[in-house]
């Protein structure tokens, strides 16, 4: 199993400002994947993060909100940019297991709450 | 596009048994899989299911019946640290990301 720390583990920011958040993993993996989870919703996931290419960014997220870099194989970013109360939220990374998308290994969670 | 269809809230007693039901629409599909989610914590794997039947491990089961588009997630054995959400997801076919479905939270009683 993979091991995921992130940074910061919570954060309580300005409407207007931007937080970048860091997930690292103990091993190398191919793909990482950001989620955001509201409290009480499901998880829904916002890009996923290949090394050496653009992330790939699903309906209703995009690169000029939520900036993502990939630097090496074990390791990610995911910015919030130009923040607003509505960004209030848990901010997730996972890596799958092996190569086995079905399983994935979750970090443990930015929350992050917008003033 | 997809969808998956749980129950919001389930309740149970200590000692038990339950079951989490999830319904999906996916155009391709690959597996089903359930991952737990205590409060506050992060999603963990829980189990998969890529054909029709059973997987059991220890006091979970899940099981699958493509035909039915719909698959479960078996506790037993009830425990207050089962207290928690329960997610279904789904790897559509071409995709290579996970889609979760709308969440169970489960309640242990005494």
């Amino acid at each position: 199993s993979a091991v995921i720390s992130q940074k910061p583990s919570r954060d309580i920011c300005q409407r207007g400002t931007s937080l970048t958040i860091q997930c690292q993993v103990d091993s190398q993996v191919t793909m990482m994947f950001w989620y955001r989870q509201q409290p009480g919703q499901s998880l829904t996931l916002i890009a996923t993060a290949n090394q050496g290419s653009e992330a790939t960014y699903e309906s209703g997220f995009v690169i000029d909100k939520f900036p993502i870099s990939r630097p090496n194989l074990t390791f990610s970013t995911l910015t919030v940019s130009n923040m607003s109360p509505e960004d209030s939220s848990i901010y997730l990374c996972s890596v799958d297991h092996e190569g086995y998308l079905e399983t994935q290994y979750f970090g443990p969670g930015t929350r992050l709450l917008v003033l | 596009g997809q969808s998956l269809e749980q129950p919001s809230e389930v309740t149970a007693v200590e000692g038990a048994i339950v079951q989490i039901n999830c319904t999906y629409q996916t155009s391709g599909f690959y597996g089903l899989s359930w991952y737990q989610q205590h409060d506050g914590g992060a999603p963990t794997f829980l189990s998969y299911n890529g054909l029709d039947g059973l997987e059991e491990t220890g006091r979970f089961s899940s099981f699958l019946s493509r035909s039915d588009s719909y698959g479960y997630l078996l506790l037993q054995e009830l425990q207050m640290k089962d207290s928690a959400s329960y997610f279904c997801a789904v790897r559509e076919g071409g995709a290579n990301n996970l889609f979760f479905g709308t969440g169970t939270r489960l309640t242990v009683i005494p």
